[in-house]
């Protein structure tokens, strides 16, 4: 099924380690995208790709960095963990078409840093 | 670039009672309105939207109309209930092109009293 998948869905860890999130999608799209959002709050937009190699920052500062190596998968990369990193984190996904930019979710990753 | 704005932050009414989000945009040039439903713990969904050539779209109890003159749109809901209650999402792009993507309003958390 059509789906976008983010591994783990919960993470708790503690201070100064690495992690990285996963974001795989089967939808056939182009451009990805990953948000952060605190409970019931804003979507506020950390990194995004508009393809293969591509990837542009977004309106939030974020210490975590992107890749793009294929097409469906956009995985999201903190070096060293802060407990400010505490939050969650969504996987969008979108397709290049004349007249639309909707976007589809994944379920999230919920992480927590001690 | 776009910015987008959404009233009220917080909204409360009565179970059948209607509700109205609002949400107004600066790019003369988008011509892409989707509206997002987020349920507490679950992923955003699009739930209706509307392209610049139409003012006005409904879908049983949601519709959402659009005015290109003053740059604003509104999701409408009527007979409201409990499962209405959630974080709602106005978004606007410029529709469709390699580099486009959706700019999001800030949400209105939706909250139906039974």
């Amino acid at each position: 099924e059509a789906d976008i998948y983010q591994t783990p869905r919960y993470l708790v860890i503690g201070t100064g380690k690495k992690i990285t999130l996963e974001c795989s999608q089967t939808m056939g799209h182009d451009k990805m995208y990953w948000y952060q959002q605190d409970p019931g709050m804003e979507l506020h937009l950390i990194h995004y790709s508009y393809g293969v190699n591509s990837t542009e920052k977004g309106d939030l500062s974020s210490e975590s960095t992107v890749s793009r190596i294929r097409t469906e998968h956009f995985p999201l990369t903190l070096e060293s963990a802060r407990p400010s990193h505490t939050s969650q984190y969504l996987c969008a996904s979108s397709k290049t078409e004349l007249s639309t930019d909707t976007q589809y979710f994944g379920p999230g990753t919920r992480l927590t840093v001690l | 670039g776009e910015n987008v704005e959404q009233h009220p932050s917080t909204l409360s009414v009565q179970e059948g009672d209607s509700a109205v989000i609002k949400c107004t945009y600066s790019d003369s040039a988008s011509n892409y309105f989707p509206w997002y439903k987020q349920e507490l713990g679950k992923r955003p969904q699009l739930i209706i939207d509307i392209r610049s050539n139409v003012g006005e779209k409904k879908d049983q109890r949601i519709a959402v109309t659009l005015n290109k003159t003053a740059k604003h749109f509104s999701l409408h809901i009527t007979e409201t209930q409990p499962e209405d209650s959630a974080v709602y999402f106005c978004a606007a792009s410029r529709g469709g092109g390699a580099t486009n993507k959706l700019i999001f309003g800030t949400g209105t958390l939706l909250a139906v009293q039974p």
